[in-house]
């Protein structure tokens, strides 16, 4: 089946420790991004990578880092997380980057800094 | 599960009747558009898109009008079902400060009532 996997679901952690949350898609797309989703606001876009190795920010990437060691693989990492990062995230993938063509998104993950 | 449609516009909506989601977009050079549908604890889900070369594009009980004089989205849904409840939101690609951007919407909530 063809999907976004994100991990964990669900995160509660303290300000300061650093986490990162997985992302693995499985349909060889080459474009792959983070999001976050806030209450009153659309999705913001943190970073994106066009292909491996080739990673970009996007509108909210402070407090962010990513990596794109692998095709199928996008983790987004906190070094110090803050509480105004408690957000719901959800990475998504797309064959040549999502300007002309749909976008498959994972199922979110619910992180709550303390 | 979750949801950030805590301070969402509500559509309610009659099993069977039609529903009109609106969406009003900012970037008069936004060439093309999509809809998501998010339902509770899952990430976005594509529905159908549109070209601004159109002004009418239609699936399977989904509709899109594309009205680019007033900047304006619909998604018109026949015959509402139950599974149909969920946010609504749109998305469009567009340009900012001369780089290709896409920018989703905050969403309305279709509330179906059986």
């Amino acid at each position: 089946e063809a999907q976004v996997t994100q991990n964990p679901r669900y995160l509660i952690t303290v300000t300061g420790k650093k986490l990162t949350v997985t992302c693995s898609q499985n349909m060889n797309h080459e474009y792959m991004s983070w999001y976050r989703q806030d209450p009153g606001l659309g999705l913001r876009q943190i970073y994106y990578s066009m292909n491996v190795e080739v990673t970009d920010k996007g509108d909210v990437p402070e407090g962010y880092k990513v990596s794109r060691k692998e095709k199928r693989n996008f983790p987004l990492i906190l070094e110090s997380p803050s509480p105004n990062q408690t957000s719901l995230y959800f990475c998504a993938s797309s064959p040549t980057g999502f300007l002309n063509t749909e976008a498959f998104f994972g199922q979110g993950t619910r992180l709550t800094v303390v | 599960g979750e949801s950030v449609g805590l301070h969402l516009p509500t559509l309610s909506v009659q099993e069977g009747d039609n529903s009109i989601i609106n969406c009003a977009y900012s970037n008069s050079a936004s060439d093309y558009f999509i809809w998501y549908k998010q339902e509770s604890g899952k990430g976005p889900q594509f529905i159908i898109d549109i070209r601004s070369n159109m002004d009418k594009r239609q699936g399977q009980r989904v509709t899109v009008l594309l009205n680019k004089t007033v900047k304006h989205l619909s998604l018109q849904i026949a015959a509402t079902q139950p599974g149909d409840s969920a946010v609504y939101f749109c998305a469009e690609n567009g340009y900012s400060g001369g780089y290709q951007k896409v920018t989703f919407g905050t969403g309305t909530k279709l509330q179906v009532i059986p």
